[in-house]
């Protein structure tokens, strides 16, 4: 089993629409949680952290589930520019270890006019 | 100011050559990670360096693969022998410390390696 499971999609919306992406961690000590965003051919960036009372970030909202391990990211009023491979990543050592990271293998998002 | 740079950006090369990928962090960051992504794959940790000591070479796929660091900045990834299944986008990333898991890591554009 993999350590972070995304559903690699593609998710293909229309602009305006809100989509909302899942994964799965399996490490049940992890701590620390963050989605990247890929755009293609580009290195990942930090689009934001998970914080355990969820968090928010304009648009863009995530929620962690402790107890079924589960991470997610809703993105409302799609934009073109929204359009990337967003990837899911845990920190299995928490802030108590060193900064590694494990990154699920990414989902595809698609929004169209 | 300068983000993390990688050199080459493109790499090919025939089976069983050595190459060499370099990786520039930003300028004060004390922690450099290695990663790769093969065709559709997540990242793939590899080593990460604190200073100048690597305290986790767990990820690093097998011994053909070795990395260095020295004065604290510049770290190189070295392949011997190559294979083809040693081809993927190589990226580095740095952060200030590696011992705070919300120290952003900065990534930089990656090294595309073909083996042919």
């Amino acid at each position: 089993r993999k350590e972070v499971e995304q559903d690699p999609g593609p998710f293909n919306v229309p602009e305006g629409a809100t989509v909302a992406f899942n994964c799965t961690y399996s490490n049940s000590a992890s701590q620390s949680f963050f989605w990247y965003r890929q755009d293609c051919r580009k290195e990942p960036k930090l689009l934001m952290s998970v914080y355990s009372s969820g968090n928010e970030d304009g648009r863009f909202t995530a929620q962690l589930n402790r107890a079924s391990q589960y991470i997610s990211l809703l993105i409302r009023d799609s934009k073109l520019s929204d359009s990337a491979t967003y990837l899911c990543v845990v920190n299995p050592l928490g802030s108590g270890g060193y900064n590694k990271l494990i990154f699920g293998a990414g989902t595809r998002l698609a929004v169209h006019p | 100011g300068a983000g993390v740079s990688q050199s080459p950006s493109n790499k090919v090369t025939e089976k069983g050559k050595d190459v060499e990928l370099r990786c520039d962090p930003i300028s004060g960051h004390t922690a450099l990670y290695w990663y790769r992504q093969s065709l559709g794959q997540g990242l793939e940790f590899l080593i990460y360096f604190q200073g100048n000591s690597a305290p986790d070479k767990s990820g690093l796929p097998s011994d053909r693969f070795s990395a260095e660091r020295t004065g604290g900045s510049v770290s190189t990834l070295t392949i011997q022998r190559t294979q083809q299944e040693d081809s993927a986008v190589y990226l580095c990333a740095s952060s200030l410390t590696a011992q705070s898991s919300y120290n952003e890591q900065f990534f930089g554009p990656g090294t595309r390696l073909t083996v042919l």
